[in-house]
């Protein structure tokens, strides 16, 4: 079994929806989780991170971390074409510069205009 | 300015070649990691350098051997290449601290490998 699992979709919605994109883990160790967007032919590029369960916003973007089952997920507000891109999620494994960010396989997700 | 930039950006070579990927950081981080990208998306760190000193050494073969000649520069060397070596290789940058905060690398724009 992967540390992080991800549904690789493709996800395609549109324009204006609601998007949920989700990821499982299974070392409860994991404190912190990220998102990392990447766009094609690009590298990844942080776009939220949070500590612990809960949630936290940013803009048309809200992060939701639920430690006991294991389960992060993204929300995306009011979808927009320039959301088209693979949403990787990631945790650090051990917090010292010797630390491995494992990541998700990636949900690709496109917005349909 | 590009703060995490990677050459070449494209490298097609034959089976057996040997080929380098050059990488280098103008944001003052301390530590630099090569991951390599599949055809899924998969995402896997390879190394990683912290003030050139190897820190992270996964299960790669020993056809490949990072170098680190400063903190600036991480570079990637591939012997004896083969099909499954295909794939895209990213570097990235963080700085120590600031990893426990955000968890944030920096990534170049990765260097595609098609090896034939």
């Amino acid at each position: 079994q992967k540390e992080v699992e991800q549904d690789p979709g493709p996800l395609s919605v549109p324009e204006g929806a609601i998007v949920s994109l989700n990821c499982t883990y299974s070392n409860s160790a994991f404190q912190y989780f990220m998102w990392y967007r990447q766009y094609s032919r690009k590298g990844p590029e942080l776009l939220m991170y949070t500590y612990s369960s809960g949630n936290k916003e940013d803009g048309r973007f809200t992060a939701q971390v639920d430690k006991s089952s294991k389960y992060i997920s993204l929300f995306i507000r009011d979808s927009q074409p320039s959301d088209s891109a693979t949403y990787l999620c990631a945790m650090p494994r051990g917090y010292s510069s010797a630390s491995k960010i494992i990541f998700g396989s990636g949900t690709r997700l496109s917005i349909r205009p | 300015d590009t703060a995490v930039s990677q050459t070449p950006k494209y490298l097609v070579t034959q089976m057996g070649n040997d080929k380098s990927i050059k990488c280098e950081q103008n944001l003052g981080h301390d530590t630099m990691y090569w991951y390599k990208q599949d055809s899924k998306k998969f995402l896997k760190i390879m190394f990683s350098y912290n003030n050139k000193e190897l820190i992270i050494n996964e299960t790669v073969p020993n056809r490949f051997s990072p170098k680190s000649p400063d903190k600036a520069h991480l570079n990637l060397h591939i012997n004896s290449l083969e099909l499954g070596d295909s794939a895209v290789y990213f570097c990235a940058s963080s700085q120590a601290v600031e990893l426990k905060v955000t968890g944030e690398l920096f990534f170049g724009e990765g260097s595609r490998l098609t090896v034939l």
